[in-house]
């Protein structure tokens, strides 16, 4: 199976700030098949950006996806209060899916 | 409003067996592929499982296959999970999942499994 390392684990950013978190798969993702959500405590997860670069319905444009390969990008622009939350990357290219580890968010 | 709920989730002994539910209501159930994820306390998420529209087609997480299967009845817009031989590693909220072959849009609240003896 595809094994997803998202780094870093943590990072205490402020309002307004812009973050790239990482995503790195342990073999090639078939056609860029990666997707991230989002997930706040208590709560399901949402989806963020599937197809590495296609916004889901209903995300700011302040959310973008990039990447290909191996290596993938989920970057804010600028954050907000709401954005603040445990982002995981999910592939799709194989049978088998997989989850990276996640990355929090956190308000420093 | 799109819903998911599942059900059926409680606390078994290893060995035990139990089967989720999950219900939908305000979308075209028989039109999505659908997915089961899970996630221990405190943990990450874990793709369990998915399930072609017409049921024709499934696939397993390593963990798990051998021991579940997934199933829908598209004229109940219900999704199944039957879990056997369960242990205690396979303890967490198991949530269903509707979208497309891959990726997932609608999210159901969860239902928590607990393995323990």
């Amino acid at each position: 199976e595809i094994v997803l390392t998202q780094s870093p684990g943590t990072l205490s950013l402020s309002p307004g700030e812009r973050v790239t978190l990482s995503c790195r798969a342990s073999q090639s993702i078939t056609n860029s098949y990666l997707a991230w959500y989002q997930q706040k405590p208590g709560q399901a997860p949402r989806l963020v950006i599937y197809a590495a670069s296609s916004r889901a319905t209903g995300i700011p444009d302040r959310f973008s996806g990039s990447g290909s390969g191996t290596d993938f990008t989920l970057t804010v622009s600028r954050l907000e209060p709401e954005d603040f939350a445990v982002y995981y990357c999910q592939q799709y290219g194989s049978s088998v899916l997989t989850f990276g580890g996640g990355t929090k968010v956190e308000i420093k | 409003e799109v819903q998911l709920v599942e059900s059926g989730g409680g606390l078994v002994q290893p060995g035990g067996s139990l089967r989720l539910s999950c219900t939908a209501s305000g979308f075209t159930f028989s039109n999505y592929w659908m997915h089961w994820v899970r996630q221990a306390p405190g943990k990450g998420l874990v793709w369990v499982s998915r399930i072609k529209i017409d049921g024709s087609y499934t696939t397993y997480a390593d963990s798990v296959k051998g021991r579940f299967t997934i199933s829908r009845d598209n004229a109940k817009n219900t999704l199944f999970l039957q879990m056997n031989s369960l242990r205690a590693e396979d303890t967490a909220i198991y949530y269903c999942a509707s979208g497309d072959s891959g990726y997932t849009y609608y999210w159901g609240q969860g239902t928590l499994v607990t393995v323990s003896s």
